[in-house]
């Protein structure tokens, strides 16, 4: 068990760019879920996948943002023309079937400037 | 909907003494209730669960909370604090279906409770 890997840790981008982020989960969970938190707020929901099915998404989650899990495995997160409201901590987690709890990684920091 | 509360943004405790986090959650079925903690820049780290067993839940470092469904609460309690628990702490709920199980309902945080530990 290695945990939950999110890459990369930090990521500054200027106003308008694209990013991605990606995160490994554990290998034998097939649940994966993203969250976002800002400054001095608990994490939100974002969206969920299902082995590689996205089942459901957060009105949190515009349409300049997407999620895939291609393979049921690694998942990415894109954010297109990125806005100065996007700037928060972005937190992946997994869960396997008999799991009641998440399973954290240690998230990516995106800044926009 | 599900929702969690935690009453003080900050609390402050000299080292050694009583810890105590309160949480309070809502909803219409006793949900599945978790206690997460996190370090500065770093993940959540899961401290305990409460899913229908035992009201009482022992988690790790010697933190343990209590399911009282009368007062639809979860506090968070260490009977001696330690420098090292200083940090960010999440309460979280997640829906129990009448038909049992949590299904695919994510987990709902509450805001934070900021601990601080004094020497």
């Amino acid at each position: 068990d290695t945990g939950v890997s999110q890459n990369p840790r930090h990521k500054i981008t200027k106003r308008g760019q694209n990013v991605t982020f990606r995160c490994d989960p554990i290998s034998e969970h097939n649940r994966l879920y993203w969250y976002r938190q800002t400054l001095g707020q608990g994490p939100e929901f974002l969206t969920y996948f299902q082995n590689e099915a996205q089942l459901e998404k957060s009105r949190l989650l515009s349409d300049r943002f997407s999620a895939e899990r291609p393979k049921g495995s690694f998942s990415t997160l894109e954010i297109q023309r990125t806005e100065q409201g996007d700037s928060a901590m972005y937190l992946c987690a997994s869960r396997g079937k008999a799991n009641y709890g998440y399973t954290f990684g240690s998230g990516t920091r995106l800044t926009v400037v | 909907a599900q929702s969690v509360t935690q009453l003080g943004s900050h609390v402050s405790v000299s080292e050694g003494a009583l810890v105590l986090l309160r949480c309070n959650y809502s909803s219409s079925v006793p949900p599945y209730l978790f206690w997460y903690v996190q370090y500065p820049n770093q993940g959540l780290q899961l401290l305990l669960k409460y899913t229908s067993a035992a009201t009482l839940v022992k988690g790790i470092n010697g933190f343990e909370a209590e399911f009282k469904k009368s007062e639809t609460s979860f506090h968070l309690t260490k009977p001696s604090a330690h420098m090292s628990d200083a940090a960010e702490y999440f309460c979280a709920v997640r829906k129990r279906r009448l038909s049992g199980g949590g299904g695919n309902t994510p987990l709902v945080f509450g805001k934070g409770t900021r601990l601080s530990v004094i020497a």
